[in-house]
């Protein structure tokens, strides 16, 4: 089982579309990021949030952070074929040596 | 800056054979950490370096596997014998500072060596 459970595991939409998806624990987080990762390269840093109820945007990309830490969202307004991508959370528990710990992850494809 | 360099970028060997993945990290970076990615488990960490040192390898799968570091600028992955549940995509990545002592450090990923044992 994953310390990090990330929902939907896929996801295909229009140009144009809204979206969210879900990275989720029993665990508390320390801090949690998110990372993109493209065909053929590795993970690229997002963001990171730290504190609970945090709410981070960038540009059409809004992250959240949940009250207890424990839960983060994604979400991203009029998606377009350039958000493409596996998107992964990672998180830093005590639970799990303070090591950064990642989700399965969600892939995303939008069609233009 | 160059980021983070692993070489090769696809490795193709037969089973039983010994296999060296190599890592550059980003200059002035003191943490090292080498990940495997499949479809199956997704990203699992493997071992951390601080400082040239093994802190934690208690992700390596096997005694098949190995880790070094012989200086700031270089580390090796080897897998000796190579099975083909190794197959995967090997990543090394670098960041500043540690987990534990700075939350907001990321981690900078090379692009991954796709390793395919036969």
């Amino acid at each position: 089982t994953q310390l990090l459970e990330q929902s939907p595991q896929f996801l295909s939409i229009q140009e144009g579309e809204n979206l969210t998806v879900y990275c989720n624990s029993s665990s508390v987080f320390s801090s949690l990021q998110w990372y993109r990762q493209e065909p053929g390269e590795g993970p690229v840093l997002l963001v990171t949030v730290v504190t609970g109820g945090e709410v981070k945007k960038l540009k059409r990309l809004t992250f959240q952070f949940g009250d207890a830490r424990k839960d983060s969202s994604l979400h991203i307004t009029a998606a377009q074929p350039g958000d493409t991508g596996l998107y992964l959370c990672a998180g830093v528990s005590r639970e799990y040596g303070n090591k950064l710990v990642f989700g399965a992850g969600t892939i995303l494809r939008v069609k233009s | 800056d160059a980021g983070v360099i692993q070489s090769p970028r696809h490795e193709v060997t037969e089973m039983g054979q010994e296999v060296t993945l190599r890592c550059k990290p980003i200059s002035g970076h003191d943490y090292l950490f080498w990940y495997r990615q499949t479809m199956m488990r997704g990203l699992e960490l493997l071992i951390y370096f601080n400082n040239n040192v093994p802190i934690d390898d208690s992700g390596m799968p096997e005694d098949r596997f190995s880790a070094k570091m012989p200086n700031a600028s270089f580390s090796t992955l080897k897998i000796q014998p190579s099975e083909p549940r190794d197959s995967a995509v090997y990543f090394c990545a670098s960041s500043r500072t540690g987990t534990r002592s700075s939350y907001n450090s990321p981690l900078h990923f090379g692009n991954g060596t796709r390793l395919t044992v036969t």
